[in-house]
């Protein structure tokens, strides 16, 4: 079976720009979790899904941060307009159900020149 | 009180010995704790998880240490690799009906398992 799948993998652009991340999680799964990693804080909740519903988004850092799954399937990530601040390691993860493991992509490295 | 403090931050064992990484939460709510592996350029991946309703859970040579009254749970991994060369994470999360939808994770503790 394919994993979480993410793409870009890599992304490198100036700041300013406008970014998507793009995430297909495992087929059949409810729940979708985006989280973001970095070295001074670590890996953290943004938002997350439930049936392609936004049920937590707390963890969105901010306005220019916003995230869609307008299909079971398929799922983003934008940043606009990106700042140097948000260079870090984006991941996206899927689960079976509340009350399953957590399966994550290998992430996209963004990083905002 | 929604923090899980891990430490250390790095270890080094040697091929063969215990690797011992520790976390604490203040969290009362919590009920499931997972540990995930991560290798360089690659997702967290699933390691071995536990419910406060056991105080041990052991899969191979990967073992989970739970002290609900401490708040404090442990991964031991015995007969230390270079294979297990990574960073382990441990997580909870709870309080929103056995929900994993707000996982806490700690902040990480980089193995290296000299040959």
């Amino acid at each position: 079976d394919a994993g979480v799948i993410q793409s870009p993998r890599h992304e490198v652009t100036e700041m300013g720009q406008e970014v998507t991340l793009r995430c297909k999680p495992i087929s059949g799964h409810d729940y979708l979790f985006w989280y973001r990693q970095t070295m001074m804080r670590g890996l953290e909740l943004l938002i997350y899904f439930n049936n392609n519903v936004p049920i937590d988004d707390s963890g969105m850092p901010e306005d220019r941060f916003s995230a869609k799954m307008p299909n079971a399937s398929f799922s983003t990530l934008k940043i606009q307009p990106s700042e140097p601040r948000d260079s870090a390691v984006y991941f996206c993860a899927s689960s079976l159900d509340g009350n399953q493991p957590q399966h994550f992509g290998d992430g996209t490295r963004l990083s905002i020149l | 009180q929604q923090q899980v403090k891990q430490s250390p931050q790095s270890l080094i064992v040697q091929k063969g010995g215990i690797s011992i990484i520790n976390c604490a939460y203040e969290n009362t709510a919590f009920d499931y704790f997972p540990w995930y592996q991560q290798f360089p350029g690659k997702g967290p991946a699933l390691l071995i998880a536990i419910r406060p309703d056991v105080s041990e859970k052991k899969e191979g040579r990967f073992t989970i240490s739970f002290n609900k009254s401490a708040k404090q749970f442990s991964l031991h991994i015995m007969d230390s690799q270079p294979g297990d060369s990574a960073t382990y994470f441990c997580a909870a999360t709870g309080g929103y009906g056995g929900s994993q939808g707000n996982l806490i994770f700690g902040k990480g503790t980089k193995l290296s398992v000299k040959p």
